[in-house]
């Protein structure tokens, strides 16, 4: 089975601090995606890569940035924490470049709340 | 940009019962998928389904699609209280890039 792991279920961090969110699968797949999960506006997407080195905005890009300098491993970065980045965090991959947004695996998500 | 809606909101059953959801669309789609979300966790894709085709079964799950309406529902037979959480739909437009989330039906199902 396909596992995407995040590094972290719960994260506390303060206000201005950097944060990073890591995210690993095991399975060779091309593509991987950060979501932000929060209620009454569902899964919003933040930024998504389809290969090493290559990095595309999502719907909602603003106070994040991310890295993929390997194939399995995809973080997210809050340069400078603000309360209303508080949110469940999801990782998600997809194994063909060709159908990126079919059959995503998800990780268990990060609750980051920013204090 | 396009978002599916689910129907109802929130739905409770006794275990046994089927479990009916609704998904709606907006524009024109490539596919249609299901993922499910158990409290706290991640989701988990259930079926997906193209738009040329009208209807897929997987299991105790069985989608259906009408492109002329801009729907779907995903039906669940014989629940069980596992079958307990939230339920999504998701679409990929023919013109976009995104795979677009709806807000979700809540599903309890009563032992």
């Amino acid at each position: 089975d396909v596992k995407v792991t995040q590094s972290s279920r719960y994260l506390v961090k303060r206000t201005g601090e950097k944060v990073f969110l890591e995210c690993v699968q095991d399975m060779d797949h091309e593509n991987m995606f950060w979501y932000r999960q929060d209620p009454g506006l569902g899964l919003r997407l933040i930024y998504f890569s389809y290969d090493v080195k290559m990095k595309e905005k999502g719907d909602i890009p603003e106070g994040y940035s991310v890295s993929r300098e390997k194939k399995e491993r995809f973080s997210l970065i809050l340069e400078s924490a603000s309360t209303n980045q508080t949110s469940m965090y999801l990782c998600a991959s997809s194994l063909f470049r060709r159908a990126p947004n079919e059959k995503l695996f998800f990780g268990s998500g990060t609750q980051l709340s920013v204090l | 940009s396009q978002q599916g809606e689910e129907d109802p909101q929130a739905l409770s059953i006794q275990e046994g019962e089927n479990a009916t959801m609704n998904c709606s669309y907006k524009t024109s789609i490539n596919n249609l998928q299901w993922y499910r979300q158990n409290s706290g966790r991640g989701l988990v894709h259930l079926i997906l389904i193209r738009s040329n085709e009208r209807e897929k079964h997987s299991g105790r799950l069985r989608v259906t699609l009408d492109t002329s309406k801009k729907s779907s529902s995903l039906l669940i037979t014989a629940s069980r209280a596992a079958d307990t959480a939230s339920y999504f739909c998701a679409t990929v437009s023919t013109s976009g890039s995104r795979l677009t989330f709806g807000e979700g039906t809540q599903l309890t199902v009563n032992p």
